[in-house]
C-alpha cells in the first residue's frame, strides 16, 4: 500500500505569492495533520482535519489555511508568502482522530526568496 | 503548553557502539512516539510507546508516564542509523496535535 504521498516534493516561490500544497493519506485514514519544520528545530503543528472538518489549529497566522476533501486528501495553503515561511511541510495521517500511530509523508521543502 | 525536552543534542558513535536518548516531558501524556528524521527530510514512525518497554530489532523504548520521560536505545549501532531522532507527545483537548521536542542528531561514523 502506498504511504502519505505529498506534492510537490520541492518549489520556490517568490515573496508575496501563494502557494498550494497536496496531500493524500493512506488508504483509510481519515485524519489528516500538517506541520511546519524549519531548519534545526522539530516539527510544529498547523491543522488538523478528521472527517473533513478542522478539529484542530496552530499558532500560525490567517494566511495559512487548509481543507480536506471528501477522498480524505487535503490542501494547505499559504497566502502572502514570507522568508520565514521558507521551511519543509509535513504531513501526517491516522486512521482516527485518537492520536494512534501517525505516519508521515516526505514532506514538501519550500523556498520562499 | 506541554514541554518536551530531549538529550542530548548531538551524539557521535562509532559504528557497533550503543546510546541511549532521552524525552522528559513537562507533564501526564497518554500518547509518546519516537521518529527517526533521516537525511531526506521523511520522519519514519519507530514507537508508539505511552507507556512500558517496547522492542523492534536493534531499537528499543521505554516509557515511564509516572516520572515523565521515555528512553530510546540503540544497539550495535550501523551508520543508516544516522539521522535525527525525535520525541513527540500528543496534547489533550480534542485534536491529533504531536508536541516536538527538539531532538537528537546522531551520526553514527563507519
Amino acid at each position: 500500500d502506498a504511504g502519505v504521498t505529498q506534492s510537490p516534493t520541492h518549489l520556490i516561490k517568490t515573496r508575496g505569492q501563494q502557494v498550494t500544497l497536496r496531500c493524500s493519506p493512506i488508504s483509510g485514514h481519515k485524519s489528516v495533520s500538517w506541520y511546519q519544520q524549519v531548519l534545526g528545530q522539530g516539527p510544529q503543528f498547523i491543522f488538523q482535519y478528521y472527517e473533513k472538518e478542522e478539529r484542530g489549529r496552530g499558532n500560525f497566522p490567517d494566511r495559512f489555511s487548509a481543507r480536506q476533501f471528501p477522498n480524505y486528501s487535503s490542501e494547505l495553503n499559504v497566502n502572502a508568502l514570507l522568508l520565514g515561511d521558507s521551511a519543509l511541510y509535513l504531513c501526517a495521517s491516522s486512521m482516527t482522530a485518537d492520536g494512534n500511530t501517525i505516519y508521515f509523508g516526505e514532506g514538501s521543502w519550500l523556498t520562499v526568496v | 503548553g506541554i514541554q518536551v525536552e530531549q538529550s542530548p543534542p548531538d551524539l557521535i558513535l562509532q559504528e557497533g557502539a550503543n546510546s541511549t536518548l532521552r524525552c522528559n516531558f513537562s507533564d501526564s501524556v497518554n500518547n509518546l512516539q519516537w521518529f527517526h528524521q533521516n537525511p531526506w527530510g521523511q520522519l519514519i514512525n519507530l514507537f508508539y510507546i505511552p507507556s512500558g518497554t517496547k522492542q523492534n530489532g536493534r531499537l528499543s523504548a521505554t516509557t515511564v508516564a509516572t516520572e515523565r520521560y521515555s528512553l530510546l536505545y540503540i544497539s550495535s549501532s550501523q551508520t543508516t542509523d544516522s539521522g535525527v531522532y525525535f520525541c513527540a507527545v500528543l496534547t489533550q483537548g480534542g485534536s491529533e496535535k504531536l508536541v516536538f521536542g527538539k531532538g537528537t542528531k546522531l551520526t553514527v561514523n563507519p
